[in-house]
């Protein structure tokens, strides 16, 4: 099973700021499969990215994903108000698929 | 505009089961998976399994093998979970999701997700 480790727990910005949180598996991804999903209370979760650095439909821009292997990135350019949740990092490159244990995007 | 709703909050005993439903709009059900997740408080998301709707396929996490039946009514565009033999630590908000891409049930993604129930069991 390939583990996936977030990083940091938390991330306390304030609006404005670029937000950068860390996904890191315990063996290779093939194919660069990784998607990030942002979670708000009481909503139903929303997906990012998928294969690592596409964006999702509806999406803006402001959100990117990088990476590869091992290591992969979700950037949030400009943190707006809404932005800030919970957002966790899937692989479904190994069997079983596995989620991230979560960064939290808080204000500062 | 493929949309998920999923029925409301259960309280359940220990050892009881609790069946969710998954309601699908939009036209994806004829070609997409529909996977289910939980969240338990304070711990990340879990993937538990899922089902093709028009072939009836089921692909269940060993974890949950023997108390998980996941299943689909086509004519109704809903899927359910129930879930068996249920334990104090089962108490989570348990999601559906469309899956992605078509037809599959290994290497996916998930796109949209319904709002979530919550389950709680409790003596």
């Amino acid at each position: 099973e390939i583990e996936l480790t977030q990083s940091p727990g938390t991330l306390s910005l304030s609006p404005g700021e670029r937000a950068t949180l860390s996904c890191r598996a315990s063996q290779s991804i093939s194919s660069n499969y990784l998607a990030w999903y942002q979670l708000k209370p009481g909503q139903a979760p929303r997906l990012l990215i998928f294969g690592a650095s596409s964006r999702a439909s509806g999406i803006p821009d402001r959100f990117s994903g990088s990476g590869s292997g091992t290591d992969f990135t979700l950037t949030i350019s400009r943190l707006e108000p809404e932005d800030f949740a919970l957002y966790y990092c899937q692989q479904y490159g190994g069997s079983p698929l596995t989620f991230g244990g979560g960064t939290k995007v808080d204000v500062k | 505009q493929v949309q998920l709703v999923q029925s409301g909050a259960e309280v359940k005993k220990p050892g009881s089961s609790v069946k969710v439903s998954c309601k699908a709009s939009g036209g994806t059900f004829n070609s997409n998976a529909i996977s289910w997740m939980r969240q338990a408080p304070g711990q990340g998301l879990e993937w538990m399994g899922g089902i093709i709707p028009v072939s009836g396929t089921t692909h269940y996490a060993q974890k949950f093998q023997g108390r998980l039946t996941i299943s689909a009514h086509k004519s109704t565009t809903t899927a359910y979970m129930e879930l068996s033999s249920l334990r104090f630590e089962d108490t989570a908000v348990y999601y559906c999701a469309t899956t992605h891409p078509m037809f599959q049930l290994a290497d996916i993604w998930f796109d949209p997700w319904g709002q979530g129930t919550l389950v709680t069991v409790s003596s």
